[in-house]
């Protein structure tokens, strides 16, 4: 069964403070992806990151960072030095690359929201 | 600007009627997608289509009907069938199926009167 699971509901840290948004999933396929997609108060889902299960290089990009690792099915997401307008929704989500998924649907965890307070 | 736009922002359901929300890109992406979002819960899949004039079922579908007879245009509506329409609502598109990233439109709030 495919699956996503982001057990972290709500994360709450001051500003500055570095936190990981946690996310493992669960698939029958060899070949897969996985993203991350961030919605803020306005509603729009904004991506961040695409990842193709045959690559399992870390990824930065300015004060985010991604950690994918096939051994634990995870692929967590940390904010460096989080900012007030890093507040939002994050979804983690899964594509199965399989012959099960030819519309691509993307299977979507329940979301972490983090507050960043002053 | 290239982008994905859903109209309208708010949408106000009587019971019994049926009310269409609209999508547009001008992505000149091949696939499209409907998605619901309820309160404290991730995306689900009600209709996709691949392709002008042919679509498929998501996880969702009842209640709800699409078309796709232009390229950038997927509209869906909420028929009287589905008993419990209040939702979030977000369109998306990508290149094609599978590997590509799918990309959002604003969404649009649907509210039953």
């Amino acid at each position: 069964a495919q699956k996503v699971t982001q057990a972290q509901t709500e994360i709450s840290v001051v500003e500055k403070e570095d936190v990981t948004l946690d996310c493992v999933y669960e698939t029958r396929d060899t070949t897969y992806y996985l993203f991350w997609y961030k919605q803020p108060p306005s509603g729009e889902l904004v991506f961040l990151i695409r990842r193709n299960s045959f690559d399992e290089q870390n990824e930065i990009s300015g004060r985010y960072s991604w950690n994918f690792q096939k051994s634990t099915s995870s692929f967590n997401f940390t904010i460096t030095a989080s900012q007030v307008v890093d507040s939002a929704v994050y979804f983690c989500a899964l594509s199965e690359a399989g012959i099960y998924n030819q519309g691509g649907k993307l299977i979507f965890g329940q979301g972490t929201e983090l507050s960043v307070k002053p | 600007d290239g982008g994905i736009t859903q109209s309208p922002k708010y949408l106000f359901r009587k019971e019994g009627q049926n009310v269409t929300l609209s999508c547009e890109q001008n992505l000149n992406h091949d696939a499209m997608y409907w998605y619901r979002q309820d309160p404290g819960q991730g995306l689900r899949l009600i209709y996709y289509s691949q392709i002008v004039n042919d679509f498929q079922k998501g996880d969702i579908a009842e209640g709800y009907s699409v078309s796709r007879e232009k390229k950038e245009s997927f509209p869906l509506t909420v028929t009287s069938a589905q008993k419990n329409p209040t939702a979030f609502y977000l369109c998306a598109s990508s290149k094609r199926t599978q590997k590509e990233t799918q990309y959002f439109g604003p969404g649009t709030r649907l509210l039953v009167l």
